[in-house]
């Protein structure tokens, strides 16, 4: 059974430009949530997606979209790249009918020069 | 929002020593729950423990809701111990996870 995956592992863009990050949640999962870690801190939520709908949202500007499919994986996209988006970009599934944990990808880093 | 603070930031430890790492949040949750972020990144889910005691071999917790503190106890630490401790709470349902600032931990041989 396949955990969280994501992709690609590493990307590197410049200001200004465009990015499309996937996830595919655990098998059986339906709820994903994105999360952006800078260096040397915690995780910060991005948005999360239930039944194809952002359900929630973090404090992050409208740069940050994201979509999800019938098949329930996700896409996070970045607008207009700025330097400080440089980080570790998570994915996380669950159930949402289950009080079980949620279960993080192993991310995606975005290195923006 | 919410506040989640850990402590220590830092903790430096010869292996086979135990260990107390220490959360403390600011308001009620519903949710709290402890990871382990390897050097590569992986988050790593180790307890989901809004209250109460859990054990999974050398690693527990304890979550005492009513004073808003969790620990987590790692006993006769190894080296693939070393990386970074995150507890994190939701406090509005659906798995919000507001994370703490992290312990980093290195065990040494």
């Amino acid at each position: 059974d396949a955990g969280v995956t994501q992709s690609p592992t590493h990307l590197i863009k410049t200001r200004g430009q465009q990015v499309t990050l996937r996830c595919s949640p655990k098998s059986g999962h339906d709820t994903v949530s994105w999360y952006q870690q800078a260096l040397g801190q915690g995780p910060q939520f991005i948005f999360q997606y239930y039944e194809e709908e952002e359900r929630q949202r973090g404090n992050f500007p409208d740069r940050f979209s994201g979509h999800q499919f019938p098949n329930y994986s996700s896409e996070l996209n970045v607008n207009a790249l700025l330097l400080g988006d440089s980080a570790l970009y998570l994915c996380a599934s669950r159930i949402e009918a289950s009080s079980e944990t949620q279960y993080f990808g192993p991310g995606t880093r975005l290195l923006v020069l | 929002g919410i506040q989640v603070e850990q402590s220590p930031p830092d903790l430096i430890l010869q292996e086979g020593a135990n260990s107390t790492l220490r959360c403390n949040f600011s308001d009620s949750v519903n949710n709290l729950q402890w990871f382990h972020q390897n050097p590569w990144g992986q988050l790593i889910n180790l307890f989901y423990i809004p209250s109460g005691t859990k054990q999974n071999g050398r690693l527990s917790a304890t979550t005492v809701a009513t004073e808003r503190y969790s620990l987590l106890y790692i006993s006769s630490s190894q080296t693939t111990d070393s990386g970074v401790y995150f507890c994190a709470v939701d406090t509005g349902g659906g798995n919000k996870l507001t994370f703490g600032t992290g312990t980093q931990l290195k065990v040494e041989l």
